[in-house]
């Protein structure tokens, strides 16, 4: 339990279905981030948000839209999808101070999408 | 571009060895250095991290930096099976403060 909490844990979707993930943070951190996994790439940064305002947005499609209604919670919003989308999206918190400690990054299990 | 490498491997060492990840980075800038594991359909957890050129140790982990090289390295002590995992490299960015991550380094230890 990393006090990261994601849901769904796993969601299959046509591609021109909507459906949402959502994330909660129980450590009092001031910023969140959505990741994106895929095999055999790096982990990508795709969003981060800083006491719940948008400071990046890494070239994502606008078929992902975020949304962070407060510090401890953050949503990703999924719209017509194509089947490479199909990841391991990962929902990350930190106190994003200076220093390691404070910008030691804490992941959420994930959800695993698939685009159908 | 700010790119962190390491080498996927696989690697495989024997129940009680020595394994040794590598990890190089671009950014000069960068001051921190974080050590993740993941395991197969699990997220990343940290492991430690380090910011002080030398070797950090944390129980059998062993996180070593240096800095002119932009070099990171986390040795594995009596390896054990459990520690079979995807291992993630990642630098704090010197100019936006967030973290790149490596592709990561496959460890199998067999018994």
């Amino acid at each position: 339990e990393t006090g990261v909490t994601q849901t769904p844990r796993h969601l299959v979707m046509g591609m021109t279905n909507k459906k949402s993930l959502k994330c909660e943070q129980h450590l009092g951190h001031n910023a969140m981030y959505w990741y994106k996994q895929s095999a055999k790439k790096p982990l990508e940064l795709m969003f981060v948000y800083n006491f719940k305002e948008q400071t990046e947005n890494n070239s994502v499609p606008s078929r992902f839209s975020p949304e962070c209604p407060n510090s401890s919670h953050l949503f990703l919003h999924l719209h017509t999808l194509q089947p490479e989308d199909s990841a391991l999206y990962l929902c990350a918190s930190s106190q994003d101070r200076r220093g390691a400690s404070g910008n030691t990054i804490y992941f959420g299990e994930g959800s695993w999408l698939t685009v159908v | 571009q700010k790119e962190v490498e390491q080498n996927s491997g696989p690697l495989s060492v024997p129940e009680g060895a020595i394994a040794s990840l590598n990890c190089t980075y671009s950014d000069r800038g960068s001051q921190s250095f974080f050590w993740y594991r993941q395991y197969s359909g699990k997220s990343p957890e940290l492991i430690m991290f380090i910011y002080s050129n030398g070797d950090k140790e944390d129980g059998r982990f062993t996180a070593q930096l240096n800095k002119a090289s932009q070099y990171v390295s986390l040795l594995i002590r009596d390896s054990q099976p459990s520690d079979s995992a995807t291992y993630l490299c990642a630098a704090l960015g010197s100019t936006l403060g967030r973290l790149y991550f490596g592709r990561g380094t496959q460890l199998t230890v067999w018994p």
